[in-house]
């Protein structure tokens, strides 16, 4: 069965905290991405990879920075937590090939409070 | 301008009964996918059904059917048969094929089904 595994389904941090959210995909996908889900907000694009060592900025990525060092691992880093980055992340993986009939395969989300 | 609008936020349906879910979208690309996901109380969206702008038919995966009309740039969901457990957030998505792999989500749209 194909998977996205997200390392944490909850996480407390403090505020300050260096918060290091992990996304391993067994796919072979060469696309990951990183979304932010908010009440009322939808999901918003974070940021996304197309490659190893490879790393585009999404709509919001301000206060997080990625990292793509392996095919299947896709890193989010909050550099220093603050209260609202509170929120559920999701991760994503979906092919590289050309066309668009390829959908994401979503990990089952990090619900991330900041206290 | 939002690039997929979901208009209902919220809808009910009686168990056994068939439900639309509208979503519209806006693009001038000549290729794109359209997807439709469903994300349960427990967060993890899955990927429930696709289309293409190139076809001819319908997409249908079981009690799930897509009502696409090209013209008007709608992609509705269509869910015969309601059962409780369809009870959930859905979400509209798009991929173009200009941009790169990324998918664009509407706001989504919370479905509860009554016994």
């Amino acid at each position: 069965d194909v998977k996205v595994t997200q390392s944490s389904r909850y996480l407390v941090k403090r505020t300050g905290e260096k918060v290091f959210l992990e996304c391993v995909q067994d796919m072979d996908h060469e696309n990951m991405f990183w979304y932010r889900q908010d009440p009322g907000l939808g999901l918003r694009l974070i940021y996304f990879s197309y490659d190893v060592k490879m790393k585009e900025k999404g709509d919001i990525p301000e206060g997080y920075s990625v990292s793509r060092e392996k095919k299947e691992r896709f890193s989010l880093i909050l550099e220093s937590a603050s209260t609202n980055q509170t929120s559920m992340y999701l991760c994503a993986s979906s092919s590289g090939q050309g066309g668009t009939n390829y959908g994401y395969t979503f990990g089952s989300g990090t619900r991330l409070t900041v206290v | 301008a939002q690039k997929i609008t979901q208009t209902q936020p919220g809808m009910f349906v009686q168990e056994k009964e068939a439900v639309t879910l509208d979503c519209t979208y806006d693009t001038s690309d000549p290729s794109y996918g359209l997807f439709w996901y469903k994300q349960p109380s427990s967060g993890e969206m899955i990927f429930l059904i696709y289309q293409g702008s190139y076809d001819q038919q319908n997409a249908t995966e079981g009690r799930y059917s897509l009502n696409f009309q090209k013209a008007r740039k709608s992609a509705n969901l269509v869910i015969s048969a309601s059962q409780l457990g369809d009870s959930a957030m859905y979400f509209c998505a798009m991929r173009e094929i200009t941009n790169a792999g990324k998918s664009t989500f509407g706001d989504g749209t919370t479905l509860t089904v009554k016994p």
